[in-house]
């Protein structure tokens, strides 16, 4: 069974840092591409960051492009989100969630988490 | 950049169908696909490259892609249908969402 459990959420001021995780299971974690995806309260999914199955390829949406950082440890099936500068716009629950495929182009995601809830107030 | 639009709202009768639009320029070129998104659950994708089930979901979904416009269609929808659904597609190296549809079932 597919097991997709991210950690790291929680409560942070205006311009601090937070890093979440995400711990694959069930599934050839280095055979596929991973993505982040949030949702702020009430609104519809964004997709935030992507990367390929072997980190080759990485993308940002521009809303988060230079201030987070997506990255993945194939040896531990784990992905992870460095979230900087972090602004009261980023509040949303964050979904980790598998592609269908390798590459970071993705045509579906077939499997999310429960998400991380990360609340930037001051 | 590119942008998807769904309508807001859609409703059907239990047990007819229902058709949900997303609309981008030249839709028809890059592969859609649909998530499912029930109150307080993550999405489930119902439709991949644009006509493409996954295991374990039912037959009656089904998806289109062509033009500028790509439909998910559900035939005889169901009360357990009723949810949130987003469309999705690829374009200039990001994933892009459009804004959701809530489906209502009468």
């Amino acid at each position: 069974e597919v097991q997709l459990v991210e950690s790291g959420g929680g409560f942070v001021q205006p311009g601090r840092s937070l890093r979440l995780s995400c711990a694959a299971s069930g599934f050839t974690f280095d055979d596929y591409a991973m993505h982040w995806v949030r949702q702020a309260p009430g609104k519809g999914l964004e997709w935030v960051s992507g990367i390929s199955w072997n980190s080759g390829s990485i993308g940002y949406a521009d809303s988060v492009k230079g201030r987070f950082t997506i990255s993945r440890d194939n040896a531990n099936n784990s992905l992870y989100l460095q979230m900087n500068s972090l602004r009261v716009e980023d509040t949303a629950l964050y979904y980790c969630a598998k592609d269908i495929s390798g590459g970071m182009a993705t045509t579906g995601l077939d499997y999310w988490g429960q998400g991380s809830l990360v609340t930037v107030s001051s | 950049s590119y942008e998807l639009t769904q309508p807001p709202s859609v409703s059907v009768s239990l047990g007819q169908t229902a058709s949900i639009t997303c609309s981008g320029d030249k839709l028809g070129d890059k592969y859609a696909c649909w998530y499912q998104q029930r109150p307080g659950q993550s999405p489930v994708v119902v439709i991949y490259q644009d006509t493409k089930r996954p295991s374990g979901i039912p037959e009656r979904f089904s998806g289109s892609n062509s033009g500028n416009t790509a439909t998910l269609t559900i035939s005889g929808t169901q009360a357990m249908d009723e949810a949130d659904y987003y469309c999705q597609v690829w374009d200039s190296s990001t994933a892009v969402f459009g804004g959701g549809t809530n489906l209502t079932v009468l």
